[in-house]
C-alpha cells in the first residue's frame, strides 16, 4: 500500500462545477498535511495547509480526516485557470520528509 | 523574488558525461531536499540534508551524489547520466521541524536535465 494515495484521474470538469478530490494516508503518526497545484512542467507551489479544524481559502476549502486517515480538497465555481495537477503532500514527524501522493489531474473545460 | 533558485534551468548532456545542478536559497532554511521528477509521476525524494547532516534514500543510485557546502547552496552531481535519468530535478527547502510539525516546502523552478 503507498503511504499517500490519490485517484490520479483525470477529473474533467465544466467550469462553474464544483469538484472534489481525496486523499489517503497510511502512517498514522503523520502531523502536517498540504495540498500542491503542479502546473505542466513547472514546480509544484503550495495551494494550502490543511489544519485539524478544516480551512478556507476563496473556492477552496480543505479538511482533514484524522480518524479515518483522509484529507480532501473542494475547488468551488471551478476556473480554467484551476487546470492543473494537485499533489497531496503529508509529513511526519522524525523523518523530515514529505511524502507525495501521484497527484491528481484536473482539467476544467469551457 | 526568487527564494529558491535552481541553475541551469535547462541542462542538455551526453551520456555517461557528468553533470552538476546547483540550488541556492535566500530562506536560510536548515532543511534542503532534492527530487527527481519524471513525466506524470510525483517528486521522487533522492536526499536530503538536515544542516550538515546528509539523508541518502534507500532506493537511490550511487550515481547521484549531493554537497551542502553551506547553509544557502546545494549541488547535485550525477557521475554518470544514463538516459533514464532524464527528468526534472527540483531542489526544495524546508525550516527547522525539531517543533513536531511542519510548514511547508519551498521549490525552485526546477532543472529539466535531458541525456543525449
Amino acid at each position: 500500500r503507498k503511504e499517500v494515495e490519490q485517484d490520479p484521474g483525470p477529473f474533467n470538469v465544466p467550469e462553474g462545477a464544483t469538484v472534489a478530490f481525496n486523499c489517503t494516508y497510511s502512517n498514522s503518526a503523520s502531523q502536517s498535511f498540504f495540498w500542491y497545484r503542479q502546473d505542466c512542467r513547472k514546480e509544484p507551489k503550495l495551494l494550502m495547509s490543511v489544519y485539524s479544524s478544516g480551512n478556507e481559502d476563496g473556492r477552496f476549502t480543505a479538511q482533514l480526516n484524522r480518524a479515518s486517515q483522509y484529507i480532501s480538497l473542494l475547488i468551488r465555481d471551478s476556473k480554467l485557470s484551476d487546470s492543473a495537477t494537485y499533489l497531496c503532500v503529508v509529513w511526519a514527524s522524525g523523518t523530515y520528509k514529505y511524502i507525495f501522493g501521484t497527484g491528481t489531474r484536473l482539467k476544467v473545460l469551457a | 523574488d526568487a527564494m529558491v533558485i535552481q541553475n541551469p534551468r535547462y541542462q542538455v548532456t551526453q551520456f555517461g558525461k557528468p553533470v552538476t545542478l546547483s540550488c541556492s536559497q535566500t530562506l536560510n532554511h536548515n532543511v534542503m531536499y532534492w527530487y527527481q521528477q519524471k513525466s506524470s509521476q510525483a517528486p521522487k525524494l533522492l536526499f536530503h540534508y538536515y544542516d550538515k547532516d546528509f539523508n541518502n534514500e534507500a532506493d537511490t543510485p550511487d550515481n547521484f551524489q549531493s554537497r551542502r557546502p553551506n547553509t544557502s547552496f546545494c549541488f547535485l552531481d550525477i557521475r554518470s547520466p544514463g538516459l533514464g535519468d532524464a527528468a526534472m530535478y527540483l531542489c526544495a527547502t524546508s525550516r527547522d521541524q525539531s517543533q513536531g510539525s511542519s510548514d511547508e516546502q519551498f521549490f525552485g523552478p526546477g532543472t529539466r536535465l535531458t541525456v543525449l
